[in-house]
């Protein structure tokens, strides 16, 4: 099995653009969950999943943010617009019991 | 208060040590916890579940202590290969969202 795929590897934009991050899950997994994680603040649960139904989306930090899961395999988080404190790594992860199978993670710096 | 906290370390220790974190949580209703290893610039892992029992893994031994609200992490005969930051992790709230702690960060030195 391939994993959890993120995409892109890293992200480079400036305040005020879009960005879109991108994840599949591994299949088979029926919850997917995306987090963030900086120094200061370690691994967020921004927004989790169970069977493409968001359950809970209160650790999403503004309107600024948004996510969706049209279908099993696939899951989007926007950000419309960055901002600088935006910059983190997003991490997508997958699970179909306890076990938590996580992406590579994507880098994002918003300058 | 965070649901789950742990010292940040770092935890600089030489090979061959036994270490120990611990990682308290707020949830006393939380059910399930588990150590997760996270190396630099990587995804974490899934590392270990911690049972009530407690739980050992080769040189690596889990407890939990419902009275204190925390769980623990042993690690014997450390070596390099184990330097990471470890990060305790509960199922909390009523979706089974799980929550991870910040991490300590352990280095092993030769």
């Amino acid at each position: 099995d391939a994993g959890v795929i993120q995409s892109p590897r890293h992200e480079v934009t400036e305040m005020g653009q879009e960005v879109t991050l991108r994840c599949k899950p591994i299949s088979g997994h029926n919850s997917l969950f995306w987090y963030r994680q900086t120094m200061m603040r370690g691994l967020e649960l921004l927004i989790y999943f169970n069977n493409n139904v968001p359950i809970d989306d209160s650790g999403m930090p503004e309107d600024r943010f948004s996510a969706k899961m049209p279908n099993a395999s696939f899951s989007t988080l926007k950000i419309q617009p960055s901002e600088p404190r935006d910059s983190a790594v997003y991490f997508c992860a997958s699970t179909l019991g306890k076990e938590l199978f996580f992406g590579s993670g994507t880098q994002l710096s918003v300058l | 208060r965070k649901e789950v906290e742990q010292d940040p370390g770092p935890f600089n220790v030489p090979e061959g040590a036994t270490v120990a974190f611990n990682c308290t949580y707020s949830n006393s209703a939380s059910q399930s916890f588990f150590w997760y290893r996270q190396d630099c610039r990587k995804e974490p892992k899934l590392l270990m579940s911690v049972y009530s029992s407690g739980n050992e893994d080769g040189r690596f031994t889990a407890q939990l202590n419902r009275a204190s609200q925390y769980i623990s992490l042993l690690i014997r005969d450390s070596k390099l290969s184990d330097s990471a930051t470890y990060l305790c992790v509960q199922i909390g709230g009523s979706q089974g969202n799980l929550i991870f702690g910040k991490g300590t960060k352990l280095s092993v030195k030769p």
